[in-house]
Order: C-alpha cells, then structure tokens, then sequence
C-alpha cells in the first residue's frame, strides 16, 4: 500500500480565499482524522471520521472550517475563507481498531501559508 | 493543561551519543502509550507501543520504559546516529489519544 495520501504537499494563498486539502486513507481503514501542527499548539485534533461518518468535530476552530469523507478512499478538509493564523501543517491519518492499539498512520502533510 | 507533558523541549547530542528524552502524563488508566518519531517535513510514525501493564519496549536502539506509580515514560535511544535528528511525541491512547508537544533531537557529527 502505498500509505495515507495528502494532497497538495505545499499550498500557499491569500487571506479570504477558499482552502481545500485532500486525502487518501489506507484501503481498509475504518478510521480517519485530520490533525493541525504548529509550532505553538504541537499536534491539534480537528476532526475524525469512523466508516466516513464525523464522529468527533470538537476540535474543528470554528465555521471557517469543513471537513467530508464522501467514500471510504477520499477526505477533504476545507477552508472558507481562509486567514493567516490558519497557517500551518494540516495532516491527515488513517487507523484500523483506532479505540484498541490507537496506531495512526500520517501522511506527509499539507503545509498552508496563508498570506 | 496538557495531560501529557514532554521535556525536554530539545537537545543536542554528538553522534554515538545516547540520550533519554521523558514524557510525564496524567491520563491514568489508558489503553497504551505511544512513541512517535517524526522527521522533518514528514508524518510521525510508531516508535514504539506499550500497554498499561509493561515495563520497557524495545526497537532496535530506541527502549521505552514505562513507570505507571509515578506516571512517566521515557524514550532512551542508544549509540545516537545523525539520522536520529527528529521530532519524538509521545501519545497516551485512553481510547481518547493525549498528545505531547515533542521533544526535538538534533544529532551532530
């Protein structure tokens, strides 16, 4: 398998424009959430989906934010409209037995400059 | 307050060094404690796993320890490499996964 799928690594916009981030989870995951890292904040759970449906948005910042998981292979998070202090490393992560051994697998991340 | 605490926040160590980084957490009982390594510019990825009953996991020239009285983990890794240069988080999974803010090592030659 080739692991968790993010899509776009880099994207680098202008206040109020609309945001969108990809991902592709591992075949077979029933899990699947979206985590912000700053430097501050350190790892921040946004959102997790279980069998594509949002299980937990707590963490989601406010109505700014979107996330949806149409099929069990594509998520996305979206951003609308977007703001400097959005800035940072939106990762993606999959898990299987998430409430059991709590193994998540990252992708690479999509880091977000919003200028 | 985070109820799982890293320190130290970073450190610096010559290559063939070792070194102990600590992970203090409140969550108490939990499921399993996590390390994570994450590399720059990359996803973390399982160091290592332990459950609430084991001492010290091995893998390879990282041990993690687990003290469950005074609610401490540590990560030693061994004979450091300049490849060990990274982020190390630590994860407390009581089905609710705690995380650290990290402990970023720089191994210089």
């Amino acid at each position: 398998d080739a692991g968790v799928i993010q899509s776009p690594r880099h994207e680098v916009t202008e206040m109020g424009q609309e945001v969108t981030l990809r991902c592709k989870p591992i075949s077979g995951h029933d899990y699947l959430f979206w985590y912000r890292q700053t430097m501050m904040r350190g790892l921040e759970l946004l959102i997790y989906f279980n069998n594509n449906v949002p299980i937990d948005d707590s963490g989601m910042p406010e109505d700014r934010f979107s996330a949806k998981m149409p099929n069990a292979s594509f998520s996305t998070l979206k951003i609308q409209p977007s703001e400097p202090r959005d800035s940072a490393v939106y990762f993606c992560a999959s898990s299987f037995l998430a409430g059991n051994t709590g193994e998540l697998f990252f992708g690479e991340g999509s880091r977000l400059t919003v200028l | 307050k985070n109820q799982v605490e890293q320190s130290p926040q970073s450190l610096i160590i010559l290559e063939g060094k070792n070194c102990t980084l600590q992970c203090n957490y409140t969550v108490s009982p939990f499921s399993n404690l996590r390390w994570y390594k994450q590399d720059t510019g990359r996803g973390p990825v399982s160091l290592t796993i332990m459950t609430f009953s084991e001492n010290t996991k091995s893998n390879g020239r990282y041990t993690a320890t687990l003290d469950a009285d005074t609610k401490q983990s540590s990560l030693h890794i061994t004979a450091s490499q300049l490849s060990d240069s990274a982020s190390y988080i630590c994860v407390v999974n009581d089905y609710k996964l705690s995380f650290g803010a990290g402990t970023t090592v720089t191994v210089r030659a």
